[in-house]
């Protein structure tokens, strides 16, 4: 299965600390989101890159969080400073294009001690 | 401000049952309306979508029924399976922007006894 990758799938930390999350998409899709979800709502956007740029950024991505995709390929998003408010599940979704399906990976679930 | 407002929040049928979840939105611009099933554990995924020029979409057993004038969309699975227990999410795509953003509902847990 070639489908979005995440990883870690789990990541325990204490609040204060350092968080990056690696997302590795569909090899051919040139198109990368990050989202939030918490327990009860939808997925939240939060970035979007196409190939390594990063052309959109939510409101909800505070100066705390940074996200990276260098050469279009993998992404990365750090936490910096974490906060209990940050406990979520963390997704990526790929697509090949702006009208095409956005394909999630199952995601990266935070929890802040 | 909930771009997409999804209802009920659980939902609980029979076996055979047909569950029907429904979602409004307020911006007529939206121009894509996919619907996506989450099990525990799982990132969503890509169940079924339409595009506001139709007014019902089947694949299988899931039928999207769309109301452009009532702007609202609704999700029917037939003959439901407890397979079929997960949460369901609609979405909308706003076209204004480049990447396609996507809005979420809050989600339906629907859960189906054997």
């Amino acid at each position: 299965d070639t489908g979005v990758s995440q990883n870690p799938r789990h990541k325990i930390t204490k609040r204060g600390q350092n968080v990056t999350f690696r997302c590795d998409p569909i090899s051919e899709h040139n198109r990368l989101y990050w989202y939030r979800q918490t327990l009860g709502q939808g997925p939240e956007f939060l970035t979007y890159f196409q190939n390594e740029a990063q052309l959109e950024k939510s409101r909800l991505l505070s100066d705390r969080f940074s996200a990276e995709r260098p050469k279009g390929s993998f992404s990365t998003l750090e936490i910096q400073r974490t906060e209990q408010g940050d406990s979520a599940m963390y997704l990526c979704a790929s697509s090949l294009s702006r009208n095409q399906p956005q394909h999630f990976g199952d995601g990266t679930r935070l929890s802040i001690l | 401000q909930q771009q997409v407002k999804q209802s009920p929040q659980s939902l609980i049928v029979q076996k055979g049952g047909i569950p029907i979840i429904n979602c409004a939105y307020e911006n007529t611009a939206f121009d894509y309306f996919p619907w996506y099933q989450q099990f525990p554990g799982k990132g969503p995924a890509l169940l079924i979508a339409i595009r506001p020029d139709v007014s019902e979409k089947k694949e299988g057993r899931f039928t999207i029924s769309f109301n452009k004038s009532a702007k609202q969309f609704s999700l029917h699975i037939m003959d439901s399976q407890p397979g079929d227990s997960a949460t369901y999410f609609c979405a909308a795509r706003d076209p204004g922007s480049t990447l396609g953003r996507l809005y979420f509902g809050r989600g339906t847990q629907l859960t189906v006894w054997p």
